[in-house]
């Protein structure tokens, strides 16, 4: 089975610097997605950032970059320019890339980001 | 739709009630997934559905969870019996066969068993 893991519960980062959020995980499995939703208090979880396993290229949304690490197994997200709105609990999620009958997401236990204005 | 809706957002019961809890997907999507998070944690997987069919429900933790999706639409998870043990928010999401394998979830439940 596979097993995702957030190491850091809690981080903090000043109103406009840059803050890496660390994930790893455990598969057996060649070809799969990875994510990073965010969930602030008390709203729904939203998708921050979705990264194919069998593309290197590390994806980008705006402010929020990951660095994805196949062999390592490490798939990391940084936030640029912080900003208020950012804080929340983040989640690292992974998914099969098989289509049917097996398309649940896998999620971390999370980390809490809190922005210092 | 706009995105998922989950009704009702708040719900508390007394131990040994039945629940139901509903979700309605983005139009169009053909997955429905329900997952059950405790206070603190990640979400955990419950339930899957792709259009009528549940495909996986592996992670129902007891036979008082049942969850149906007759038309492939909208899904129920009913709790028969409610014990403490089963509060907890209960989310819901779906994705469509070109979302990429993302889920998009809805607000969720928050069920309080007293």
């Amino acid at each position: 089975a596979q097993t995702v893991t957030q190491s850091q519960p809690e981080m903090s980062v000043q109103e406009a610097e840059t803050v890496t959020l660390s994930c790893t995980y455990d598969t057996s499995e060649s070809d799969y997605y990875l994510f990073w939703y965010k969930q602030p208090p008390s709203r729904q979880m939203i998708l921050v950032i979705r990264q194919e396993a069998y593309k290197q290229q590390n994806a980008t949304e705006n402010r929020f970059s990951v660095n994805f690490q196949k062999a390592a197994k490490s798939f990391s997200l940084k936030i640029s320019d912080s900003q208020l709105g950012d804080a929340a609990m983040y989640f690292c999620a992974y998914r099969t890339a098989t289509n049917f009958g097996n398309e649940k997401l896998t999620f971390g236990t999370g980390t809490r980001l809190t922005i210092i204005p | 739709g706009a995105g998922v809706s989950q009704s009702p957002r708040y719900k508390v019961a007394k131990r040994g009630q039945d629940v139901a809890l509903r979700c309605d997907p983005i139009s169009g999507h053909v997955s429905l997934f329900w997952y059950q998070q405790a206070l603190g944690q990640g979400p955990e997987f419950l339930t899957y559905f792709q259009n009528e069919a549940q495909l996986d429900k592996s992670g129902l933790p007891s036979d008082r969870f049942f969850a149906e999706r007759p038309e492939g639409s909208v899904s129920t998870l009913k709790i028969q019996r409610t014990q403490q043990e089963d509060s907890a928010v209960y989310l819901c999401a779906s994705s469509g066969r070109l979302a990429g394998g993302a889920q998009y979830f809805g607000p969720g439940t928050r069920l309080l068993v007293l």
